[in-house]
């Protein structure tokens, strides 16, 4: 299987736009979802389909793929958006589900 | 509401074998694939086995196959990850997960259990 691979650490100030990257040479053929994982938690998916939104994720959240990368923007971060980010796609070939190393983001 | 329900999780020598279950409810179980993800301590998510809504299309990553086995039962909405060999790289909080908004999106977790494979 192939691997994604994602900064492992992002600081914002508050109010700010948080930026969080998942590379892979063919990842913009792909669909691509994140994850949220606070500490002590279990994974909430916060995008799908590279920029849909869940209904409980407010529109801060946003994301973008093409090319190799696959971006989750937050817009306006706040203090409780400090967290670990995966990103994950598909193996067509092997028809299982990969994920990236994670993100951690500091807001502060 | 959604829940998952893991159980199972325990201290386990290496060599040795577990049986994980997840307990669904709130949803129509044998609609939705399922999976098995789990987390080293301080480390990342790890994918680790996935079954369609019946017992016959299952996936592994590639360092549990042979050792892990997924099922399901539908009429129990229960999940199971059959694990034997045990090594101590399968240490970790194994999470229950459904498949739901979309092919490949989980949208649900459970809070995990774990596992620690230690003499």
């Amino acid at each position: 299987s192939f691997r994604l691979t994602q900064s492992p650490s992002v600081s914002v100030s508050p109010g700010q736009t948080a930026t969080v990257t998942c590379s892979y040479v063919l990842l913009g053929t792909l669909n691509v979802n994140w994850y949220q994982q606070r500490p002590g938690q279990s994974p909430v998916l916060v995008l799908y389909q590279d920029v849909k939104r869940p209904s409980d994720i407010p529109a801060r959240f946003s994301g973008h793929n093409s090319g190799t990368t696959a971006t989750l923007t937050i817009r306006g971060a706040q203090d409780v958006d400090e967290a670990d980010y995966f990103c994950q796609t598909w193996d067509t070939d092997t028809g299982t589900a990969v994920f990236g190393g994670g993100t951690h983001l500091t807001v502060l | 509401d959604v829940h998952l329900v893991e159980s199972g999780g325990a201290l386990v020598s290496p060599g040795g074998s577990l049986r994980l279950a997840c307990v669904a409810s709130g949803f129509t179980f044998n609609r939705h694939p399922m999976y098995w993800v789990r987390q080293a301590p301080g480390q990342g998510l790890q994918y680790v086995s996935s079954i369609g809504t019946n017992d016959i299309s299952t996936y592994y990553e590639e360092s549990v196959k042979g050792r892990f086995v997924i099922s399901r039962d539908n009429s129990r909405s229960t999940l199971f990850l059959q694990m034997t060999s045990l090594q101590r790289e399968d240490a970790g909080v194994y999470y229950c997960a459904r498949e739901g908004v979309a092919l490949g999106a989980i949208d649900h977790w459970g809070p995990g259990t774990l596992v620690t494979v230690s003499s």
